[in-house]
């Protein structure tokens, strides 16, 4: 089945510094990718819907400047926490879109000291 | 996309059929039902969709009523390794097709 990667599974940055975490469709092509950031013991909550080639669409509370996300290819996106601050620190979970939904990547545990 | 409602958490025996239902009493015509799971620490995994037929795959199987206001996932002989958060989401497979991800099931499955 399709394979989506996401590097790296796991950071730990000092406050103040930033962080690009990627995501890669390893067998196929993905016009769309979503971004997800899951805190513990709740649920997935998206964060933008990554368009290949366009502005990624924020969901509302998303603060843009300081989530970029840049889809320049059919295979990649990255997603990059700015000034990251320790309430940043979460788990960032990619998915490609596909015909019958979506694949996740397996997710990145992101520690900001 | 029309809301979901699951059960917080279940239990299950091992080698049992794990049954998770969930509703979706405001799901629309054109909307699938889709099941994922998320196991500790991973990214989810696809399960199985259906849109108003039962569906069956090596994984599991859905079955979802007449009026496809509610639905039923079944893991039909439960090991420790299905011991995970279980996701029922609906939306439509056209449009903007984003996953929204209610608080889904957390199944443990029992020795």
């Amino acid at each position: 089945g399709a394979v989506v990667s996401q590097h790296p599974s796991r950071v730990i940055c000092k406050s103040g510094t930033s962080v690009k975490i990627e995501c890669r469709s390893l067998d196929f092509q993905a016009t769309t990718m979503f971004w997800y950031r899951q805190f513990p013991k709740q649920s997935l909550m998206l964060m933008a819907t990554s368009n290949e080639g366009s502005k990624a669409t924020y969901e509302q509370g998303v603060e843009k400047d300081k989530f970029l996300i840049n889809h320049a290819s059919l295979t990649l996106s990255t997603l990059t926490v700015t000034s990251a601050h320790p309430e940043d620190s979460s788990f960032y979970i990619c998915s490609a879109r596909v015909p019958i939904g979506a694949f996740f990547g397996q997710g990145t545990r992101l520690t900001v000291v | 996309d029309a809301k979901t409602t699951q059960p917080p958490s279940m239990d299950c025996a091992e080698g049992r059929a794990a049954n998770l239902p969930c509703n979706h009493s405001t799901i629309s015509g054109n909307e699938y039902v889709y099941w994922y799971r998320q196991i500790h620490s991973q990214g989810p995994q696809y399960i199985i969709h259906g849109l108003k037929n039962n569906e069956t795959n090596e994984m599991a199987s859905l079955i979802i009523t007449e009026d496809r206001k509610s639905s039923t996932l079944i893991l039909p002989h439960a090991t420790l390794r299905d011991t995970a958060v279980y996701y029922c989401i609906v939306r439509v497979v056209e449009g903007a097709q984003k996953l929204v991800f209610g608080q889904g099931t957390r199944l443990t499955i029992n020795p």
